[in-house]
């Protein structure tokens, strides 16, 4: 096990209604990376966070927000969630990432959201 | 060019086999590659890393090729359990410290 943990594990939603999603990283590292995954796709980058800031986005709307936590623990935010949204969300969580490019990363076991 | 691109598959081959998977990346400053396994439903795993010309452990071996910018994924002696999705990851060119995943190529070892 890698010891990231994400909650829930599973969750229904409606078209317009908000979502919060929360992870607890791998003990020992600062950075949490979320990804949302549709079936049959590779994961997909949505941000980044390093020491509370975000440090890095991918190309998703601004209603997808996050957080991190002194602990390193993190949230992700979907607003005014759409059909679309529909997906599995992962986070994943490593230590400082190296100047020239990403370090392992260590994944949660997901949040599988449904909007209907 | 996409950023990471590999064969969807599937590969079905039997026990036993042999089985390599390519990668093209994008990036020619990358440095650090890896490669995930993902089973059904569940989330990806780490197989292994790649920071320069090459990695093994037991019967994977992963290689770097900076010149064509590829890298591959040689699994012997395939085993049943070995059946999953291999996603090729590597960081892109995006200004900051991000990775790109591959849409994953899907093996299937038959008995």
């Amino acid at each position: 096990e890698t010891g990231v943990t994400q909650s829930p594990t599973h969750l229904i939603k409606t078209r317009g209604q908000q979502v919060t999603l929360r992870c607890s990283s791998q003990s020992g590292h600062n950075t949490v990376s979320w990804y949302q995954q549709a079936l049959g796709q590779g994961p997909q980058f949505i941000f980044q966070y390093y020491r509370e800031e975000e440090n890095g986005r991918g190309n998703f709307p601004p209603r997808f927000s996050g957080l991190q936590f002194p602990n390193y623990s993190s949230e992700l935010n979907v607003n005014a969630l759409e059909l679309d949204d529909s997906a599995l969300y992962l986070c994943a969580s490593s230590l400082e990432v190296s100047a020239k490019g990403g370090n392992e990363q260590f994944f949660g076991p997901g949040t599988r959201l449904t909007v209907l | 060019r996409k950023e990471v691109e590999q064969d969807p598959g599937p590969f079905n081959v039997p026990e036993g086999a042999t089985v390599a998977f390519n990668c093209t990346y994008s990036n020619s400053a990358s440095q650090s590659f890896f490669w995930y396994r993902q089973d059904c439903r569940k989330e990806p795993k780490l197989l292994m890393s790649v920071y320069s010309s090459g990695n093994e452990d037991g019967r994977f071996t992963a290689q770097l090729n900076r010149a064509s910018q590829y890298i591959s994924l040689l699994i012997r002696d395939s085993k049943l359990s070995d059946s999953a999705t291999y996603l090729c990851v590597a960081p892109n060119s995006g200004g900051y410290q991000k990775v790109t995943f591959g849409t994953g190529t899907k093996l299937q070892v038959i008995p």
